[in-house]
Order: structure tokens, then sequence, then C-alpha cells
């Protein structure tokens, strides 16, 4: 049973750019949430989606956007990357139906880093 | 709003050593705690959680007990093992929205 995939590992952007990061959640989830860790700070949430629609947010700017497909996968997009952006950013999946679920299983993470 | 606190680290012990990382938390309602581990390089892993006052979770050798006297969730084990090594998050969970709020995390360091 395959666990929660992000895809790339680690990746390099400079100031200005865009960047889009891919997670799958683990098999039988259908809820995507998106956090970024700084370095030396515990994860912060970005937005959680739910049948393909962002059911939750925190505080970042619409700078963040995201997607979640049919098959329950989830993208997430950084426009206009400022150096302030560069971090680990972890995807957990869960259940999302009765309202959601506890329980979050992460993937490994995307370490971005904006120079 | 919700907030965890947790000791700073790292915290450095030897082999076999008794481990105690203090968490404190503050709510509104009644949270579900937890406890996850992030190994070096890698994604965090739920280690145990407690649901409501007084529970004991328990996991891997891993204890931490739901404390609402004192809004606490301080993580033990008897015996740490080199392996251990990682950094541990306190976080919390309150109703309805199922978004957890961490702390900072303290790093573990055993030697052996």
């Amino acid at each position: 049973d395959a666990g929660v995939t992000q895809s790339p590992t680690h990746l390099i952007k400079t100031r200005g750019q865009q960047v889009t990061l891919r997670c799958s959640p683990k098999s039988g989830h259908d809820t995507v949430s998106w956090y970024q860790q700084a370095l030396g700070q515990g994860p912060q949430f970005i937005f959680q989606y739910y049948e393909e629609e962002e059911r939750q947010r925190g505080n970042f700017p619409d700078r963040f956007s995201g997607h979640q497909f049919p098959n329950y996968s989830s993208e997430l997009n950084v426009n206009a990357l400022l150096l302030g952006d560069s971090a680990l950013y972890l995807c957990a999946s869960s259940w999302g139906s009765a309202g959601g679920s506890e329980t979050q299983y992460f993937g490994p993470g995307t370490r971005l880093l904006v120079l | 709003g919700d907030s965890v606190t947790q000791m700073e680290g790292p915290v450095t012990l030897s082999e076999e050593a008794f481990l105690t990382i203090n968490c404190t938390y503050t709510a509104t309602g009644y949270p579900s705690l937890f406890w996850y581990v992030q190994y070096p390089g890698e994604g965090l892993q739920l280690l145990l959680k407690a649901t409501k006052a007084d529970d004991k979770g328990s996991n891997k050798g891993f204890e931490a007990t739901y404390r609402k006297e004192t809004t606490s969730f301080h993580l033990e084990k008897g015996s740490v093992q080199v392996s251990d090594s990682a950094v541990y998050f306190c976080a919390l969970v309150t109703g309805g929205s199922y978004i957890p709020t961490f702390g900072r995390g303290t790093s573990l360091i055993v030697h052996p």
C-alpha cells in the first residue's frame, strides 16, 4: 500500500518564478492538505482540498493556489516566488467524508530553494 | 487562538537514558493531542495520539498522557536508542477544523 508521494523531492527556483508541486494521497484517502515548514519551525497549514474544492485555507497570500484532480491527487502552485518561500512543502492526506479526519498521513515533502 | 509550546532543543541523551519532552497547549474547547516524529530528510509520521482527558497514547515505547488540568501532553520513553534521534512535534486538533496546530519541534540527539 503506497503512502503519500510527492514530486519533485528538491527544486531550485529564482525570485519571481512560478512553481508547481505535486502530491498523490495514500490509497483510500480523498482529502489533501498542504503545509509549509520553514527551517526549524513546525508545519504551517496552507490549504485543504476535498472533492476538488478548497475546503479550508490558512493565512497564506493568494500567490499560493492549488488544485485537486478527480483521482484525488493535488497540486500546489506558488506564483511570484519570494526568498521567504524557501521551505519544505509537505502534503498530507486523510479521509474527508463526514467533515474530515483528525489523523493525517504526511508525504516526504518537496524542498524548495528560492535564490 | 490555539497554540502549542514545546521545550526547546536540542535534547541530547546517551543511549538507554530516560526521555521527557514537554508540551503544553492553549485551545478553545477540548482538543485531540498528537505527537509526530520527523526523521532526517523525511516527512512527519504520527507517533501517538490521545483524544480526551486522562487518555494515554503509546507507540514504539513512547507514551504521553493527556492532562487537562495542566494542559499538557508530555512525551516520555524509558530507554532511548540512537535510532530515536529525530525531531518531535506536538500538535493539537480542535473540533470541526481537523487541521493540526503544531509546536516548533524539539530535536532529540541520542549518542551511543
